[in-house]
């Protein structure tokens, strides 16, 4: 079965510094992997996908992940925080047995400080 | 505007009383799903959608029951709502992209309390 695990339910940097985001994922076959950021108040909104094209995967707003197999980790990182990236993130697998179905983790929550 | 919309955005109820959260969306898109959003658990999938008259479980059905008579609409009901279904609930839209996968549209969310 599917699954993905976040490492840290809670992650806080400064602004100008990196953020990084751990996510783990199990699954039986090549898996499409995404992540997707939650701001307070508001829907869901996809950051980045990998489909098992590049393993660098470049997003929105600055961020990117690395689908690394040989650790079954797909990490989110971005150079230099702001302000605004202070939100939810969450890794998600897509699941077997309906293209339509999503496996969420549990989220993390990022904090800015200035 | 591409999107996905959701009513009420927010909806305070009693336990047996019957209601449902609309979900409408106008992207001509198949497939649709509604998820429901707990501390600590992530989203976890309710129902889903393939087409018109299509639909299938998810992980936690209980409780929940939908519908797909048009294409752009896909109703959440819940016919008995019990404390155990507050949560916050989103619905979601996709369709095949070029690469052959199902990137997912969200509504706005719907923040359900049974008292």
């Amino acid at each position: 079965a599917q699954s993905v695990t976040q490492l840290d339910s809670h992650v806080s940097v400064s602004e100008g510094t990196p953020v990084l985001l751990r996510c783990n994922y199990s699954s039986s076959y090549s898996p499409s992997l995404f992540w997707y950021v939650q701001h307070p108040n508001k829907g869901l909104q996809l950051l980045l996908k990998y489909t098992s094209a590049a393993t660098l995967v470049k997003g929105i707003n600055g961020f990117e992940a690395e689908f690394k197999k040989s650790e079954t980790s797909f990490h989110l990182t971005k150079p230099s925080a702001h302000m605004s990236d202070a939100a939810e993130y969450f890794c998600v697998v897509r699941g077997f047995g309906g293209y339509n179905k999503l496996i969420f983790g549990a989220g993390t929550r990022l904090a800015v400080h200035p | 505007e591409a999107q996905v919309t959701q009513n009420p955005r927010y909806l305070i109820t009693v336990t047996g009383k019957k209601l449902t959260v609309t979900c409408s969306q106008n992207m001509n898109h198949e497939y649709m799903s509604w998820y429901r959003q707990d501390p600590g658990l992530g989203l976890r999938q309710i129902y889903y959608s393939m087409n018109v008259e299509v639909t299938d479980k998810g992980d936690v059905p209980e409780g929940y029951k939908v519908s797909r008579k048009e294409k752009r609409n896909f109703p959440l009901i819940l016919e008995s709502p019990s404390p155990n279904q507050t949560s916050l609930y989103f619905c979601a839209s996709s369709s095949p992209t070029r690469d052959s996968v199902y990137e997912q549209y969200f509504g706005p969310g719907t923040r359900l309390t049974v008292t």
